[in-house]
């Protein structure tokens, strides 16, 4: 069964501080995702990642980044953190194209609140 | 562009009652459709996925090329079946899923 495991499930930050979400799964898939996820609106991609050291926008990108120095580990920083960032945040893997049948699997998520 | 639309932001059913959730999406291709769900406290997952052509938990759901929907479907509906639901379509290459803004759904007793 996949893991995606999210290190947090729940936290509390302040307005500019850099923070950091972390995302790992166990089933050495190449694609990994970030999305938020906020009411009235679903799913938002944010950040999503081919392979190692590669990355890609998604659709609100504004205000972050990524980084994936290993394959099973994508992490998502927000650089200045505003209030406008408060949400749940879920991380999500798949395999390849080649298997693109296969669904995504996402984590528990974290909600972020940003005072 | 893809885009998954999902109509109605919360339906209320009664227990015993049918449900449809519908999803309409607008792509030029041969796109691959699923249903996720998410149960209260729980982590968002696959329901089912149009390719299968499964019936899970009694739901099934029908691609329609020409109407270009995907809408969900359940004879009787159950308490238990109360939860986020998202539509999502995807490009048949190596890309990201595309979600609808979710339908939530409440079996009402």
């Amino acid at each position: 069964d996949v893991k995606v495991t999210q290190s947090s499930r729940y936290l509390v930050k302040r307005t500019g501080e850099k923070v950091f979400l972390e995302c790992v799964q166990d089933m050495d898939h190449e694609n990994m995702f970030w999305y938020r996820q906020d009411p009235g609106l679903g799913l938002r991609l944010i950040y999503f990642s081919y392979d190692v050291k590669m990355k890609e926008k998604g659709d609100i990108p504004e205000g972050y980044s990524v980084s994936r120095e290993k394959k099973e580990r994508f992490s998502l920083i927000l650089e200045s953190a505003s209030t406008n960032q408060t949400s749940m945040y879920l991380c999500a893997s798949s395999p390849p194209g080649a298997l693109s049948n296969q669904p995504q699997h996402f984590g528990d998520g974290t909600r972020l609140s940003i005072l | 562009a893809q885009r998954v639309t999902q109509p109605e932001k919360l339906l209320s059913v009664f227990k015993g009652a049918p449900v449809e959730l519908k999803c309409n999406y607008s792509y030029s291709g041969s796109p691959e459709l699923f249903w996720y769900v998410q149960y209260s406290r729980q982590r968002l997952q696959l329901l089912l996925r149009h390719i299968s052509r499964e019936s899970i938990k009694g739901f099934t759901a029908d691609l329609n090329k020409g109407e270009t929907s995907f809408h969900l479907k359940k004879p009787f509906a159950q308490e238990e079946d109360s939860a986020m639901y998202y539509c999502a379509l995807r490009d048949s290459g190596n890309t990201p899923l595309v979600f609808g803004k979710g339908t939530r759904l409440s079996v009402i007793a």
